[in-house]
């Protein structure tokens, strides 16, 4: 069954413009983990952040988490057309060797 | 690090037919692979969770008769998607992991046609 829910489920910018995705989950979680996508392609781990932090940055990346809200944002700066793909976020409760709950994923478009 | 690749990457078959599907930890041993299914422009869900070494723990509604998994060794699971038909057709992706990781590692996924 789904967990996440990202917001929106699609999005188009300009490059350079920033993209910001939203994840909505149920339950208690370990951790929270962004995965990139690229059209017919297997996922791309992009960052991890666990339950006691509440901001993470990776390069471009920014994600967000509040435990409260159930909610996690992914902000990526000054978007590239390479950044194009899908992003979905994944909910696990401890490490590597449990299941993830997946998200029904934001289709991100950055024009040239 | 962390390379998962899969085998094929893509596969057409008749109906009827079964189809094996590779996924192997290249550099690591994976305690864990983890097989899921995306239809077009739709999430991963996951079908199964293997553990080296033990029986494939599938999720509610997947039928674990038709779709075999074996994890045989720390870096090779398979996935046999017996007596294919049109609608099995999707995106098969596998992933790795191990208690050492935090997160999981993915395929390149394998395309599965069945006409």
């Amino acid at each position: 069954s789904q967990q996440g829910e990202e917001d929106p489920q699609a999005l188009s910018i300009q490059e350079g413009e920033n993209a910001t995705m939203n994840c909505s989950y149920k339950t208690s979680i370990n951790n929270l983990q962004w995965y990139r996508q690229n059209s017919g392609r297997g996922l791309v781990h992009l960052i991890l952040i666990r339950s006691n932090e509440r901001e993470k940055h990776s390069g471009r990346l920014r994600v967000t988490l509040d435990t409260s809200k159930k909610s996690s944002s992914l902000l990526i700066t000054a978007s590239r057309a390479a950044d194009t793909a899908s992003y979905f976020c994944a909910t696990g409760l401890w490490g590597g060797s449990e299941k993830l709950v997946f998200g029904k994923g934001t289709k991100l478009t950055v024009n040239p | 690090g962390a390379v998962v690749s899969q085998h094929p990457s893509w596969v057409i078959c008749k109906s009827g037919t079964s189809v094996k599907i590779e996924c192997r930890s290249l550099d690591f041993q994976a305690t864990t692979m983890f097989w899921y299914r995306q239809f077009p422009k739709q999430s991963l869900m996951l079908m199964a969770t293997s553990n080296e070494g033990s029986k494939a723990t599938y999720e509610q509604g997947v039928e674990k008769d038709k779709f075999l998994i074996n994890h045989a060794s720390l870096t090779l699971s398979t996935l046999t998607v017996t007596s294919a038909h049109p609608e099995d057709s999707s995106f098969y992706i596998c992933s790795a992991s191990s208690d050492r990781f935090e997160t999981q590692y993915f395929g390149p996924g394998t395309r599965l046609l069945v006409l």
